[in-house]
């Protein structure tokens, strides 16, 4: 099936740095959403992005949504050991029951 | 807000037993649930999505006679997998979407349960 094209695939980084990933698409989305998931754990939502050229801030988190819609991205800047986990990017289908479709996901490791 | 839960969140079975994973939206009704299984150290594999009252759409490759989906009310769906076998070992996810007449990002937006380990023997 379709999927996102996410990268990188793995990060590993000191604490205190920044963090940059992005995802690409061939196909065009009305959301992006970033979602954060830890070891056992489903995955939890961080931003939704609902506008072209959309840049949302949460907290040290912040995503655009790229003007094509076929790309975003999301920073987190001065990184904490409570970031690691694996974030996913999703699109969701603009018809029919608007499922989501993920990226491969990155990996963050921080060392302390 | 936009809390799901799901039940049981670890489960070991015997091979050829059928196992029911639970998926509430507990402060919200979902229109639309969707059932997701992930492999270790892989993205999200959708399975199939459920609308309240009516059959579910399994994705490509998917059995529906194996993934029992009913989603009996607007705030449960049960995925229950049929003589279960060790290849069916995984991890299960359910999200549900808010129905219309919510703020964002409550609607519209898939919110995740925490997940169901299924072990099958």
């Amino acid at each position: 099936g379709q999927q996102l094209n996410q990268s990188p695939q793995s990060m590993f980084i000191q604490e205190g740095e920044d963090v940059s990933m992005n995802c690409t698409s061939s196909s065009i989305f009305n959301t992006w959403l970033w979602y954060k998931q830890e070891p056992g754990e489903g995955p939890v939502l961080l931003i939704a992005l609902y506008k072209a050229g959309e840049l949302t801030s949460n907290g040290r988190l912040t995503a655009q949504f790229g003007i094509t819609r076929k790309d975003s991205f999301l920073n987190i800047s001065a990184s904490i050991p409570s970031d690691v986990g694996i974030y996913f990017c999703a699109g969701q289908e603009i018809q029919g029951a608007q499922k989501l479709v993920f990226g491969q996901g990155t990996r963050l490791t921080i060392n302390p | 807000g936009a809390v799901v839960s799901q039940h049981p969140s670890r489960v070991i079975c015997k091979s050829g037993t059928s196992v029911k994973i639970e998926c509430r939206s507990l402060d919200f009704q979902a229109t639309t649930m969707f059932w997701y299984r992930q492999f270790p150290k892989k993205s999200l594999m959708l399975m199939a999505t459920s609308n309240e009252g009516s059959k579910a759409t399994y994705e490509q490759g998917v059995e529906k006679d194996k993934f029992l989906i009913n989603h009996a009310s607007l705030t449960l769906s049960t995925l229950t997998v049929t003589s279960a076998h060790p290849e069916d070992s995984s991890f299960y996810i359910c999200s549900a979407r808010a129905g219309r007449g919510l703020a964002r990002p409550s609607t519209d937006t898939q919110y995740f349960g925490p997940g169901t380990r299924l072990t099958v023997l």
